[in-house]
């Protein structure tokens, strides 16, 4: 199986901050990664695919990059909306694996 | 509204059996992969369950492998995840989520708000 590996784990950031999340995979998936924003309670949302691609509706302050074994996720600036836990998701192929998460929290 | 909502949760005894559904509506349904994941504190997000448009291709993460089966009415706009022999480990909140194809797998562009299996005596 491939190992999806998030850091930080959780991170504190003000409105406003540039903020990076990565995610390594244990092998090569190419760009095979999607990122996803959960909220408590809510259901969690497709932000990116194919490691860059932004989903529709999601702002441009999102954007990912990486190929291979390691992707980032940035927040270009950082809104009140945005504190949330965000997870990536490699679907190079079966099983499909999940990285442990990156809570963003309110410094 | 383009949404999934989930139902058939519940609190079951070790060895128990559950139907979990979910209902699509604001699509199609048979245009698209569909999956479900599973989340727990401990263990995070885990996905269990992948079925094809027609049906004709499932793929389930090894642990549940013989004890769950996906299915889907494309009619009815509806997934199921049958869900036998559950274990302890098996409690979590599950959810359904549309799968756009991919390189050799899906992710997910769209998640219902889940449904809680506790597995406890």
């Amino acid at each position: 199986d491939i190992q999806m590996t998030q850091s930080p784990s959780s991170l504190s950031a003000s409105v406003g901050d540039r903020v990076t999340i990565t995610c390594r995979a244990s092998q090569g998936i190419s760009d095979y990664l999607a990122w996803f924003q959960q909220k408590p309670g809510k259901a969690p949302k497709s932000l990116i695919y194919d490691a860059s691609r932004l989903q529709s509706g999601v702002p441009s302050r999102f954007s990912g990059s990486g190929s291979g074994t390691y992707f980032t996720l940035t927040i270009s600036s950082l809104q009140p909306e945005d504190f949330a836990t965000y997870y990536c998701q490699q679907y190079r192929t079966y099983p499909l694996t999940f990285g442990g998460g990156t809570k963003v929290e309110i410094k | 509204e383009v949404q999934l909502v989930e139902s058939g949760g519940a609190l079951v005894q070790p060895g128990g059996s559950l139907r979990l559904s979910c209902a699509a509506s604001g699509f199609t349904l048979s245009n698209y992969w569909m999956s479900w994941v599973r989340q727990t504190p401990e263990k995070g997000l885990e996905w269990v369950a992948n079925i094809k448009q027609d049906g004709s291709e499932t793929y389930y993460v090894d642990s549940v492998k013989g004890r769950f089966t996906l299915s889907r009415d494309n009619i009815r706009n509806s997934l199921f995840l049958r869900v036998n022999s559950l274990r302890a480990e098996d409690t979590a909140v599950y959810y359904c989520a549309r799968g756009r194809f991919r390189g050799g797998a899906t992710y997910f562009d769209l998640w219902g708000l889940g449904t809680l299996v506790t597995v406890s005596s």
